[in-house]
């Protein structure tokens, strides 16, 4: 039973427009939602993350938007750069952050 | 200090073999995680340690796996007996104790090849 879910294994936009990456989660135990960004052969990095007590959260190009009632987040970057191109992973814990649960992740590629 | 830091970061060993894997946690970090990344998977939790105790442990985690964290500071993970299905990257992670949410950092990663 998938926990994290994100239901676009790929997404391909243009250089210089919105990429909007999407999750879903079904535990409703979860109050703290992470994305993280992962190149080959790299760990994971640590992109932006969203307390359950927030709708929004913005770091730069990097927006994380929080819609508790439906159990669904987004992830908008804007504007996309070719630099961005790489897997985005969801994660989601809770409250005592003992264990990160990741969706299957989201390959972004974005075009010059 | 850099990070997160694993070794090695490649293994290529038989089946039937047993394999180590070190994991050194940002300082001062007392939280340490252990995960496996199979190719198009997030990575799947196997572990957590609180300083020197192991808090947490997946299924996934059968009795051919340990983790250790001796002394609180870094981490070893070992697979005995290995099996193919044993190959994916092992990725460990750490984070403060506080605020109690809050991201963790991961190293590069242990690529294991079980032929």
């Amino acid at each position: 039973d998938q926990q994290v879910k994100q239901n676009s294994p790929s997404l391909s936009v243009q250089e210089g427009r919105i990429s909007i990456l999407n999750c879903d989660y079904t535990n409703s135990m979860f109050d703290y939602f992470l994305w993280y960004k992962k190149y080959p052969a790299e760990g994971p990095t640590f992109l932006i993350s969203i307390s359950s007590i927030k709708d929004k959260n913005e770091d730069g190009r990097f927006t994380v938007f929080l819609n508790k009632s439906a159990k669904h987040l987004s992830l908008h970057i804007v504007p996309s750069q070719p630099g961005d191109s790489a897997v985005y992973f969801c994660a989601a814990t809770d409250n005592y952050g003992q264990n990160f649960v990741f969706g299957p992740g989201t390959r972004l590629s974005v075009l010059p | 200090d850099t990070g997160v830091s694993q070794d090695p970061r490649h293994k290529i060993t038989k089946r039937g073999q047993n394999v180590t894997f070190r994991c050194d946690p940002i300082s001062e970090h007392n939280r340490l995680y252990w995960y496996r990344q199979t190719l198009g998977q997030g990575p799947e939790f196997l572990t957590y340690f609180q300083n020197e105790a192991q808090l947490e442990k997946s299924r996934l985690l059968s009795d051919r796996f340990s983790a250790e964290r001796p002394k609180g500071s870094f981490s070893t993970l070992e697979i005995q007996r290995t099996e193919q299905g044993d190959s994916a990257m092992y990725l460990c992670a750490s984070s403060p104790g506080q605020p109690m949410n809050t991201e963790a950092f991961f190293g590069q990663g242990t690529r294991l090849t079980v032929v």
